[in-house]
């Protein structure tokens, strides 16, 4: 299995809302990211979680909270979002630690989120 | 900052024809990796390359990594409808930063 899963494919949400984000690998993966796509743009690292634990946060502004209960899981709890977050939202997962490691990063299908 | 430059931003070709894309950066990289991202899908891995000078052909796609490891090219030869998408290279800097291109977006002409 070299699937990354992500749910809900779509999302819109108003700025006041509170909703998440979901991801899941079953590769065995121990490093699990958050990425953020705006049109013809490259994807934007947000978090990387290695075994586990936040090993890198890009300055993303606290509205984004990211979450990882297990190594197969990763949520990403979004609150009081703002118009200009409406992007694709990526999940990826490689098979070593984030951090100093250079192994391919196998993405999910995303979620588009709308912010009204 | 660290750069990865990739050019061009669009390319149009007919079908059958062929297409290239290349990346340059401001420093040395560790390897580069190579992702395709078809209209409203997702980036999909395409291939790794670590070595001065590597190339490494997947069917009809060519891929090369420079001798001082700064630059790569892809090159897709007789293109098909299949093919379209944006393509992006992504290198792995001294830093364990990765460092995405802008990406080149073939489209076919009909």
């Amino acid at each position: 299995d070299t699937e990354v899963t992500q749910t809900p494919k779509h999302l819109v949400m108003g700025m006041t809302n509170k909703k998440s984000l979901k991801c899941e690998q079953h590769m065995g993966h121990r490093a699990m990211y958050w990425y953020k796509q705006k049109a013809k743009k490259p994807p934007e690292l947000m978090f990387v979680y290695s075994y586990e634990k936040l090993s890198i946060n890009e300055s993303v502004p606290s509205r984004f909270s990211p979450e990882c209960p297990n190594s197969s899981l990763l949520n990403l709890h979004l609150h009081a979002l703002q118009p200009e977050d409406s992007a694709l939202y990526l999940c990826a997962s490689s098979q070593e630690s984030g951090y100093r490691s250079t192994d391919t990063q196998y993405f999910g299908p995303g979620t588009r989120l709308t912010v009204l | 900052g660290q750069q990865v430059m990739q050019i061009p931003q669009y390319q149009h070709v007919q079908e059958g024809e062929d297409f290239t894309t290349y990346c340059n950066s401001s420093t040395t990289l560790s390897n580069i990796q190579w992702y395709k991202q078809r209209p409203g899908g997702h980036p999909v891995f395409l291939i790794q390359l670590v070595k001065s000078g590597e190339v490494k052909k997947q069917k009809r796609l060519t891929f090369q990594f420079g001798e001082a490891k700064k630059n790569s090219s892809l090159h897709i030869t007789a293109t098909q409808t299949t093919d379209v998408g944006t393509y992006f290279c992504a290198g792995w800097d001294s830093n364990y930063q990765l460092i995405w291109g802008a990406g080149t977006k073939l489209i076919i002409k009909p």
